[in-house]
């Protein structure tokens, strides 16, 4: 398995501008998770999703942001309008939820997100 | 609620002496505990897990860890550092109903050559 896939990898735009992150999960897995890391504020939960439904998006810091998830191999991570302080890494992560699920999460490689 | 601490954020120790990592849990329940391991530029990477059973659980690259219920931890630890452990290191728990981690704030761990 290729993993989850992340993409763009890097990302560098300017105050204003829609970024869209992308997200392919581990295929089978039903569960899958949006993280912020910053230095300032470590690693953040946005939002996840469970067969596809938001579960919990307590974590999305505002309505500039949005996540979707069309279907169970694909997720947006949306910020419109940018600001600076959005700059961060941005982590996907998938993890199966079956009954014997432990909870362990495989993430991608990160989309490192730098707003000017 | 669940939660989880790591009360260092710096760890340095010279290459082929011990390392301890520290971690200590708060949970509802019985808990599921992790260790992930993130090198520069990269993501999380599981190092290990405690689900059940016995309570020194082994994992990747010759790292363990130890549950221990009275003291609600779980250090990480390796007999032999090397400088290529150097890494960011994350405990997190999830325990009962809970659905998702809680992951601490990290270790950064520097190993001294």
């Amino acid at each position: 398995d290729a993993g989850v896939i992340q993409s763009p990898r890097h990302e560098v735009t300017e105050m204003g501008q829609e970024v869209t992150l992308r997200c392919k999960p581990i295929s089978g897995h039903n569960s899958l998770f949006w993280y912020r890391q910053t230095m300032m504020r470590g690693l953040e939960l946005l939002i996840y999703f469970n067969n596809n439904v938001p579960i919990d998006d307590s974590g999305m810091p505002e309505d500039r942001f949005s996540a979707k998830m069309p279907n169970a191999s694909f997720s947006t991570l949306k910020i419109q309008p940018s600001e600076p302080r959005d700059s961060a890494v941005y982590f996907c992560a998938s993890s199966s939820s079956g009954r014997d699920n432990t909870g362990e999460l495989f993430f991608g490689e990160g989309s490192r997100l730098t707003v000017l | 609620a669940q939660s989880v601490a790591q009360p260092e954020d710096q760890v340095n120790v010279a290459e082929g002496n011990p390392l301890t990592v520290k971690c200590t849990y708060s949970v509802s329940g019985n808990p599921y505990l992790f260790w992930y391991v993130q090198y520069p530029n990269r993501g999380l990477q599981f190092l290990l897990k405690y689900i059940t059973g016995d309570n020194l659980v082994k994992g990747s690259y010759g790292f363990e860890a130890e549950f221990n219920k009275s003291q609600t931890s779980f250090h990480l630890k390796k007999p032999s550092a090397l400088v290529s452990d150097s890494a960011l290191y994350f405990c997190a728990v999830v325990s009962g109903s809970a659905r998702q981690l809680t992951f601490g704030s990290g270790t950064q761990l520097t190993v001294l050559p």
